[in-house]
């Protein structure tokens, strides 16, 4: 079946400039990740959705990231006035809420390759 | 067809046992990370090795790349309850990947 996907695979973008970044979770996971990736780093959490709960957006690095979910399904993540600091590989994540053995287990897209010149 | 295999596919051991996850990948490793996945958390990122043979510890945690930078192992010594979860590899191979995940159950 359908994975996450994530549009678009690669973004070049000027610095100053907005961008937005689209996840597609796999259809029924309520759970949405998002994570970036920068070089030479470890995945760093960046925000949670889950439900209609309100996200939990602790990992957000400053207030020119933001991210919504629309009606339980697609994400955006957008990035304001970007910084090269921003450029690195977002990466989203979904999962089901079943517990048990496999459940919770998060299914991660291919990720936006972003680049701030 | 996965960039990165991890085996086992899932372990449960004893309390107090050492265990070992194994991560392998069909080209060069430039850097290898482990995480750990607990639901709800998102992923806890464990360590990054990016020299052949390096070998890096966290509390009872020690990952090692061998030489070849193709394999990475994660030993877990006197295993708890503490440590269960899914573990997973990553690496940077033109996108990023993630190893196909080991479930490990302690039982106390």
């Amino acid at each position: 079946g359908a994975g996450v996907s994530q549009s678009p695979s690669n973004k070049v973008t000027e610095k100053g400039k907005d961008v937005e970044l689209r996840c597609d979770p796999i259809s029924g996971h309520t759970a949405l990740y998002w994570y970036r990736q920068s070089l030479g780093q470890g995945l760093e959490f960046l925000i949670y959705f889950q439900g209609n709960s309100a996200p939990d957006k602790s990992g957000l690095p400053s207030d020119r990231f933001s991210a919504e979910r629309t009606g339980g399904s697609v994400s955006t993540l957008t990035i304001q006035r970007t910084q090269q600091e921003d450029s690195a590989v977002y990466l989203c994540a979904s999962s089901s809420t079943t517990g048990g053995t496999g459940g919770g287990t998060q299914y991660f897209g291919p990720g936006t390759r972003l680049t701030v010149l | 067809s996965q960039e990165l295999e991890q085996s086992p596919q899932s372990l449960i051991v004893q309390e107090g046992k050492n265990l070992t996850i194994n991560c392998t990948s069909s080209k060069t490793l430039y850097g290898l990370y482990w995480y750990k996945q607990k639901y709800g958390e998102g992923l806890i990122f464990l360590m990054m090795l990016q020299k052949g043979g390096e070998e890096k510890s966290h509390e009872k945690i020690t990952a090692k790349l061998d030489e070849k930078k193709q394999q990475s192992s994660l030993h877990i010594t006197a295993s708890q309850p503490s440590h269960a979860g899914i573990y997973l590899c990553g690496a940077d191979i033109n996108q990023f990947y993630f190893g196909t995940g080991t479930s490990l159950t302690v039982i106390p």
